[in-house]
């Protein structure tokens, strides 16, 4: 079992939609949490991060943290083409200090 | 831009051969990570170093070394390729340990190994 999980999609969403976008992870003693944003071709960047139970909002983008269900979301609002990426989650997992990320969102926007 | 720079960008190389990717950076960040990304399996992380000469394996070290002599250099070495080893490799650097602080990361490198 991946230890953080994520759906690899496409997931498509029409232009001005909210994009959901949702990760799992297996170590309950995972305190960072992260969202990279990947553009084809291009190197990951990091758009969210949090690391405590609620919302974390940033413009457009909110993260969401649940440790008791282990999950963690980003929901984007109001959705541009320019929003169609690879959407990755980062957990800080049982490896010492050391990130985990899962497999990858892949998000399209559609005008 | 973080200062991040691998080389080389491309390598097309044959089983057996040895392999060494390089990372630079001019940002005097104590952390370096090479990851690898494949189809399915996201980043993963091969190995890092916390200072020069100061190096430790990641969840997927088999059939690769590092070696950090100097802070901005960061190697990455297939001591003889595989064609399991095809795959695009990620340098990464931070100020902080990975789990506290941003992770900056170069423009990768493409190898296939034939």
């Amino acid at each position: 079992q991946k230890e953080v999980e994520q759906n690899s999609g496409p997931l498509s969403v029409p232009e001005g939609a909210i994009a959901s976008l949702n990760c799992t992870y297996s170590d309950r003693g995972s305190q960072s949490f992260f969202w990279y944003r990947q553009y084809s071709g291009k190197s990951p960047e990091l758009i969210m991060s949090i690391y405590s139970n609620g919302d974390k909002e940033d413009g457009r983008f909110t993260a969401q943290l649940n440790k008791a269900s282990q999950y963690v979301s980003l929901l984007i609002r109001d959705s541009q083409p320019s929003d169609s990426a690879t959407y990755l989650c980062a957990v800080s997992g049982r490896a010492g200090n050391m990130l985990t990320f899962g497999g990858g969102t892949r998000l399209m926007v559609k005008p | 831009d973080a200062g991040i720079t691998q080389s080389p960008r491309h390598k097309v190389t044959e089983t057996g051969t040895p392999v060494t990717l390089r990372c630079h950076q001019t940002e005097n960040h104590r952390y370096m990570y090479w990851y690898r990304q494949d189809p399915g399996h996201g980043l993963r992380l091969i190995h890092y170093s916390y200072g020069v000469k100061d190096t430790d394996k990641g969840e997927v070290s088999d059939g690769y070394s590092v070696s950090r002599s100097k802070t901005e250099d960061f190697l990455l070495t297939l001591e003889s390729a595989t064609s399991s080893q095809t795959s695009v490799y990620f340098c990464a650097i931070s100020e902080q340990v990975s789990n506290t602080g941003e992770l900056f990361f170069g423009e990768g490198s493409r190898l296939t190994v034939l």
